[in-house]
């Protein structure tokens, strides 16, 4: 079971940016995936879960309106849009597995993480 | 928001030594079908967080078994019952009973 984080970098406030997570080892469309970020030096903050069949989604209020989570079963891959970019958004992106596709919470399997630095 | 607080924010041990993290909810984590959804995470020095303990007490495979989860409703533990060199990291709690999901704010692991 892998799961490989991509897309991020530096972008400026009231930017956007795009991040992937290809998950391969397991059936893809069976687990809800979820989003879970780290500021510099800081704890774990979860931002939002997607169902297997992509059709629940939920967000954190910090970023509710701002970013939209998905996932294309096709391409085992989950995505996470992220417009209006604040410096506070600045954190490392984890993308994280769960144990079934209406399951929450368990994230069993994390990815190594990808950087998101807002700045100007 | 269901808070997670976790104590202590720093835990230095002896090697060879238990060590013991407590993890307090402000509301019940039993869930409607009956299940607690408390997990415990470690994350070693630059390293992806890994799931240790699901459901309380359940250990993650290839978890070693000095690790062990206890309690129930508002009130959880991890034990480390001889700490080793490898242990050293942040200790994280997670509730999955209630939206948002929420973490506590983790706790450091050192060896003295």
């Amino acid at each position: 079971v892998q799961l490989l984080g991509s897309g991020g970098g530096l972008v400026q406030p009231g930017g956007s940016l795009r991040l992937s997570c290809a998950a391969s080892g397991f059936t893809f469309s069976s687990c809800a995936m979820s989003w879970v970020r780290q500021a510099p030096g800081k704890g774990l903050e979860w931002v939002s879960s997607i169902s297997g069949s992509g059709g629940n989604t939920y967000y954190a209020e910090s970023v509710r309106g701002r970013f939209t989570i998905s996932r294309d079963n096709s391409k085992n891959t989950l995505y996470l849009q992220m417009n209006s970019l604040r410096a506070e958004d600045t954190a490392m992106y984890y993308c994280a597995k769960e144990s079934g596709s209406t399951s929450y919470g368990g994230m069993d399997v994390w990815g190594q993480g990808t950087s998101v630095t807002v700045s100007s | 928001d269901v808070v997670m607080t976790q104590s202590p924010l720093s835990l230095p041990v002896t090697l060879g030594q238990p060590a013991s993290i407590s993890c307090r909810s402000s509301q019940s984590l039993v869930f409607s079908d009956g299940n607690t959804y408390l997990n415990w995470f470690q994350q070693r020095p630059g390293q992806s967080p890994r799931r240790l303990i699901y459901k309380v007490s359940n250990r993650d495979s290839g978890v070693p078994d000095r690790f062990s989860g206890s309690g129930s409703g508002t009130d959880f533990t991890l034990k480390i019952r001889r700490v080793e060199a490898e242990d050293v990291g942040v200790y994280y709690c997670m509730q999955g009973t209630h939206w948002p999901l929420t973490f506590g704010g983790g706790t450091k692991v050192e060896i003295k």
